[in-house]
């Protein structure tokens, strides 16, 4: 069974320009979470998805924004980026609320 | 809402030695609670979960964590540790908004 992907791995981008991250969860999983982690804060919860909706949200402004298509898969969107968004973002997956969460290998986001 | 309190943030230990991470979460609701680990430049991988039934709960790798409801602890241990361990080790607990919130994180280096 393949297990969570994000793709890139890795980003660069100016600030003040938006990025899109990509995950993939795991096939029969609908629960996809997105983390921030940065040394200084450590892992934020930014926010899940269930069946296409969003059910939880982090305390993360309204630049963070993400979505979830009919397959499962999730995107998340960062609009006019500041240096302070620089982080390893990581998507998780399960298959329903409680079960552990399987983790992708995150996108390393620089904004310069 | 729980949070999550990992005692230490850098545990030194020599090879072969025995190492215990603390763990003390606050909820007033019944939690499911895990243990993860973060190797350099990858996501989070699962070593072990207690979602109810026995408080000592064998994980992979060795490790193992004990659940004490009265002390709101969930201590992880290994009796022998290899250098391969070192890594960032997370407690996270899951309450009923599904929400999983982690601690700070302990590091772990391993010493021959």
């Amino acid at each position: 069974k393949a297990g969570v992907t994000q793709t890139p791995r890795y980003l660069i981008k100016t600030r003040g320009q938006q990025v899109t991250l990509s995950c993939s969860p795991i096939s029969g999983h609908r629960s996809v979470s997105w983390y921030q982690q940065t040394p200084g804060q450590g892992l934020q919860f930014l926010f899940e998805y269930f069946s296409e909706t969003q059910r939880n949200k982090g305390n993360f402004p309204g630049r963070f924004s993400g979505r979830q298509f009919s397959n499962s898969r999730s995107e998340m969107n960062v609009s006019t980026l500041e240096l302070g968004d620089s982080a390893l973002y990581l998507c998780a997956s399960s298959s329903s609320g409680g079960s552990p969460l399987h983790f992708g290998n995150g996108t390393r986001l620089t904004v310069t | 809402a729980q949070s999550v309190t990992q005692l230490d943030s850098q545990v030194p230990v020599f090879e072969e030695a025995p190492v215990e991470l603390r763990c003390n979460y606050s909820s007033s609701v019944s939690v499911y609670l895990f243990w993860y680990v973060q190797y350099p430049n990858q996501g989070l991988q699962l070593l072990l979960k207690y979602l109810s039934g026995s408080t000592l709960v064998k994980g992979i790798n060795g490790f193992e964590a004990e659940f004490n409801k009265s002390q709101t602890s969930f201590h992880l241990r290994k009796p022998s540790v290899h250098i391969s361990d070192t890594a960032e080790y997370f407690c996270a607990v899951i309450s009923n908004d599904y929400k999983l919130s982690f601690g700070a994180g302990t590091t772990v280096t391993v010493r021959a």
